[in-house]
């Protein structure tokens, strides 16, 4: 079975820009979890999808959003991109029920300039 | 979720079996022991978890202290490959939130 795929794996954007990431689960899993990945700040969640509904939300500024579509593939959204936002984005996804186990995707590298 | 504790960095021989600990002296009744590790620049890879009893598959075995506040993740034939940073998060398996905490984890090093 497929394992989970992000798209792109590299993104450089400049500040204000604002940049569309992709994720695609594994086949039969319905949720659908962001994290980011700093140096700094370590591994933070963002938000988890479940059926194209937020079902749960991390502690982030309203230009993150996201979307989870009927087939369960997600995006996410930043909108005027700072320099802080420079990050690796993971997705996980899993099967849905709350607590069941998650699995990473590679991840995207944005780096704002 | 209750918060856990590693040692910073660990050494191992390669070949050698490596004893990674975990403190999770709050952990509730209800909470899993979930072990990621996570190769440089790559997305964590679920390792094993386990709730009170010994758990063992394919990568690794979990042992979980009687009292559920610490447990040990073993590697028993480390490789170059299994040099990573693993980290150790309890959740509530069931019912609970898909939020994953992580902390600081482990920094492995396997030397040949």
């Amino acid at each position: 079975k497929a394992g989970v795929t992000q798209t792109p794996r590299y993104l450089i954007k400049t500040r204000g820009q604002q940049v569309t990431l992709s994720c695609s689960p594994i086949s039969g899993h319905r949720s659908v979890s962001w994290y980011q990945q700093t140096p700094g700040q370590g591994l933070q969640f963002l938000f988890e999808y479940f059926s194209e509904t937020q079902r749960n939300k991390g502690n982030f500024p309203g230009r993150f959003s996201g979307r989870q579509f009927s087939n369960s593939r997600s995006e996410m959204n930043v909108s005027t991109l700072e320099l802080g936002d420079s990050a690796l984005y993971l997705c996980a996804s899993s099967l849905g029920t709350r607590g069941d186990t998650q699995y990473f995707g590679p991840g995207t590298r944005l780096t704002v300039l | 979720d209750a918060k856990t504790t590693q040692p910073p960095s660990m050494d191992c021989a390669e070949g050698r079996a490596a004893n990674l600990p975990c403190n999770h002296s709050t952990i509730s009744g209800n909470e899993y022991v979930y072990w990621y590790r996570q190769i440089h620049s790559q997305g964590p890879q679920y390792i094993i978890h386990g709730l009170k009893n010994n758990e063992t598959n394919e990568m690794a075995s979990l042992i979980i202290t009687e009292d559920r506040k610490s447990s040990t993740l073993i590697l028993p034939h480390a490789t170059l490959r299994d040099t990573a940073v693993y980290y150790c998060i309890v959740r509530v398996a069931k019912g609970g939130s898909e939020k994953l905490v992580f902390g600081k984890g482990m920094k492995l090093t396997v030397n040949p």
